[in-house]
């Protein structure tokens, strides 16, 4: 059975820096690509970042590129997402997805419960 | 950035109703586009991908459909598990964007 369980979120000020992580289980972590999404309070979905499988190329939406990063430790079957300069509007739920695919991230066929992010003064 | 419209926004339908939801794409992102199902205080979860796919383990009652810029969700008899929100979202480039969403609620 696959698992993903985020870890890291918390209450955080505007211009801090935050680390999510996410421990994936169940499957072959280093086939499958990664990605992370949120969704801020009583809105829709936004893609964040994606991290291919095997080549480990890194993908960023426009409102998190150059604030973010997203990385894998294959070893460790974890994927993370390093959050810098934080603004009120990162605040939000944001969920660790598996991939269906190693290569073409974007369809998300397993998803972690999710881990909330605050960024408040 | 690829923009992705839902319509409606929220409907209200009964048990056992056929109920559409349609995604309109702003540009053509061929059959790269998939259905979440989300329920309040839960992650989302994958109903249909590659525009007309049924994830594993979704009930029959789901499909999709279309292909460029338009797509259709169905659910064939609605159900009471199935009252809850549905987003579109296409893969074709980057940023993967989402529709807003679609509320499904009791009449």
């Amino acid at each position: 059975e696959v698992q993903l369980v985020e870890s890291g979120g918390g209450l955080n000020q505007p211009g801090g820096s935050l680390r999510l992580s996410c421990a994936a289980s169940g499957f072959t972590f280093r086939t499958y690509a990664m990605s992370w999404v949120r969704q801020a309070p009583g809105k829709g979905l936004e893609w964040v970042a994606g991290i291919t499988g095997s080549t480990g190329g890194t993908f960023y939406g426009d409102s998190v590129e150059g604030r973010f990063t997203i990385s894998r430790d294959n070893s460790r079957n974890m994927v993370y997402l390093q959050m810098n300069s934080l603004r009120a509007e990162d605040t939000a739920i944001y969920y660790c997805a598996k991939d269906l695919r190693g290569i073409t991230l974007g369809t998300f066929d397993n998803w972690g419960q999710g881990t909330p992010v605050i960024v408040s003064s | 950035d690829i923009q992705m419209t839902q319509s409606p926004s929220s409907l209200s339908a009964s048990v056992g109703d056929r109920v559409t939801i349609t995604c309109r794409a702003s540009q053509d992102v061929h059959n790269f586009l998939n259905w979440y199902q989300q329920k309040p205080g839960e992650a989302p979860k994958l109903l249909i991908y590659d525009a007309s796919s049924v994830a594993e383990g979704v009930p029959s009652r789901f499909s999709g459909s279309g292909s460029g810029t338009d797509f259709t969700l169905i659910i064939s008899a609605l159900q009471p598990d199935d009252f809850a929100t549905y987003y579109c979202q296409h893969y074709e480039d980057l940023p993967r964007t989402f529709g807003q969403g679609t509320m499904v609620d009791v009449k």
